[in-house]
């Protein structure tokens, strides 16, 4: 199957910093990335839809000016949690959307983001 | 709007036995359902789809999955549970023609004891 990476897979950082995580897809071309947020043995939580070459989709209640996401190419969309702080701190995973076959998002291995 | 439920928390069965997860879905249209299955500090990994066809879908791992369109279900099984099978597993639904964006359930821990 297609392969996502993400980057990095862990992050420790302080409040008031800002992180930036890296979602890939290394052997396909994805116009559509999707960012998640997965709390611990909670289900995943759709923060925002990412298009290549445009403006990310926010779902409600997503503050676009903290959670910030650039899609500059086919196969890197980049989420930066601004001015973290401890609550910001959760599991990050991405996924990119390709169309036909079996399957359709593939999904990265996830970033887990401490704010301490 | 598209929802699944998952209605149970823990799913706890012997290895060597059979495991169900179950999975119910409301959405207007067509769905196209989706297991998936999550190991700790992991991302997701696909294990099977229906999108039209055969009710019964066979997927990674010895996965099935029986789409019942009058009780709108979608349960995982399988027939022999191992203790490598033991994860969190999310049922997944999409609305065709939308902005391929997906619905899961909460999610359901499933423990294969040895």
């Amino acid at each position: 199957g297609a392969v996502v990476s993400q980057h990095p897979s862990r992050v420790i950082c302080k409040s008031g910093t800002s992180v930036k995580i890296e979602c890939r897809s290394l052997d396909f071309q994805a116009t559509t990335m999707f960012w998640y947020r997965q709390f611990p043995k909670q289900s995943l939580m759709l923060m925002a839809t990412s298009n290549e070459g445009s403006k990310a989709t926010y779902e409600q209640g997503v503050e676009k000016d903290k959670f910030l996401i650039n899609h500059a190419s086919l196969t890197l969309s980049t989420l930066t949690v601004t001015s973290a702080h401890p609550e910001d701190s959760s599991f990050y995973i991405c996924s990119a959307y390709r169309s036909g076959g079996a399957n359709e998002q593939f999904f990265g291995p996830g970033t887990r983001l401490t704010v301490l | 709007a598209q929802s699944v439920a998952q209605p149970e928390d823990q799913v706890n069965v012997a290895e060597g036995n059979p495991l169900t997860v179950k999975c119910t879905y409301s959405v207007s249209g067509n769905p196209y359902l989706f297991w998936y299955v999550q190991y700790p500090n992991r991302g997701l990994q696909f294990l099977l789809k229906y999108i039209t066809g055969d009710n019964l879908v066979k997927g990674s791992y010895g996965f099935e999955a029986e789409f019942n369109k009058s009780q709108t279900s979608f349960h995982l099984k399988k027939p022999s549970a191992l203790v490598s099978d033991s994860a969190l597993y999310f049922c997944a639904v999409r609305v065709p023609y939308g902005n391929n964006r997906l619905a899961f359930g909460k999610g359901n821990q499933v423990v294969v004891i040895p």
